[in-house]
């Protein structure tokens, strides 16, 4: 059983479309996370959702929302997309206050054409 | 400063030998340092990790050592193999409210082990 799953595993999409990221965790965690990793590896949180609510919103364009209709899913919607925003998006999620310890999915690869 | 500071950006070490990657932080604030483990393709996998009132922890092979005083921490892989080659992340957390902790990553460093 994988513990936390995201969809698609690759995406490829021109500018301008408007897609959408889909991560379950089968866990019981209540905090949940979007991480964007570049092409060099570096690894930057976007935002933390602890039992459905926004904890996190760190300085992304407001193209990229996410929503968290439960406290096991956590999609991420991204409009008009911009070729700067090919990159792999790892969703992750953690019990509260488990400061240490995310269990990630294996990523979504975006490419924008 | 929300910053962690790892070093080399790159490694590469024989079978067997010792491998060495350094972080650094400045934000007093940080109270736990993990290190996370990435397989190409895969997403990062916690290996191992401290509290800042401890010098060093080891798990197996894995080894953390932590100087609070020079706010700098460090993983040492003992005897490495082949199957240790992967990106290693240093990070560090902090509480960021309403119950939670933000984890802030290192840059990676992208081991490579060969027989």
């Amino acid at each position: 059983d994988t513990a936390v799953s995201q969809t698609p595993k690759y995406l490829v999409t021109q500018m301008g479309n408007d897609k959408s990221i889909k991560c379950e965790q089968n866990l019981g965690h209540d905090t949940m996370y979007w991480y964007k990793q570049d092409s060099k590896k570096f690894l930057k949180i976007m935002f933390s959702y602890n039992n459905k609510e926004l904890i996190i919103n760190e300085t992304v364009p407001n193209r990229f929302s996410p929503k968290s209709p439960d406290k096991a899913h956590l999609n991420l919607h991204i409009n008009s997309l911009e070729l700067g925003d090919s990159a792999v998006y790892f969703c992750a999620s953690s019990l509260q206050g488990a400061r240490e310890k995310l269990f990630f999915g294996s990523g979504t690869q975006l490419s924008v054409l | 400063q929300q910053q962690v500071k790892q070093s080399p950006q790159s490694l590469i070490v024989q079978k067997g030998g010792i491998s060495i990657i350094n972080c650094a932080y400045e934000n007093t604030a940080f109270d736990y340092f993990p290190w996370y483990q990435q397989f190409p393709g895969k997403g990062p996998a916690l290996l191992i990790a401290i509290r800042p009132d401890v010098s060093e922890k080891k798990e197996g092979r894995f080894t953390i050592s932590f100087n609070k005083s020079a706010k700098q921490f460090s993983l040492h892989i003992m005897d490495s193999q082949p199957g240790d080659s992967a990106t290693y992340f240093c990070a560090a957390t902090a509480y960021s409210g309403a119950g939670s902790y933000q984890l802030t990553f290192g840059k990676g460093t992208k081991l490579s082990v060969i027989p």
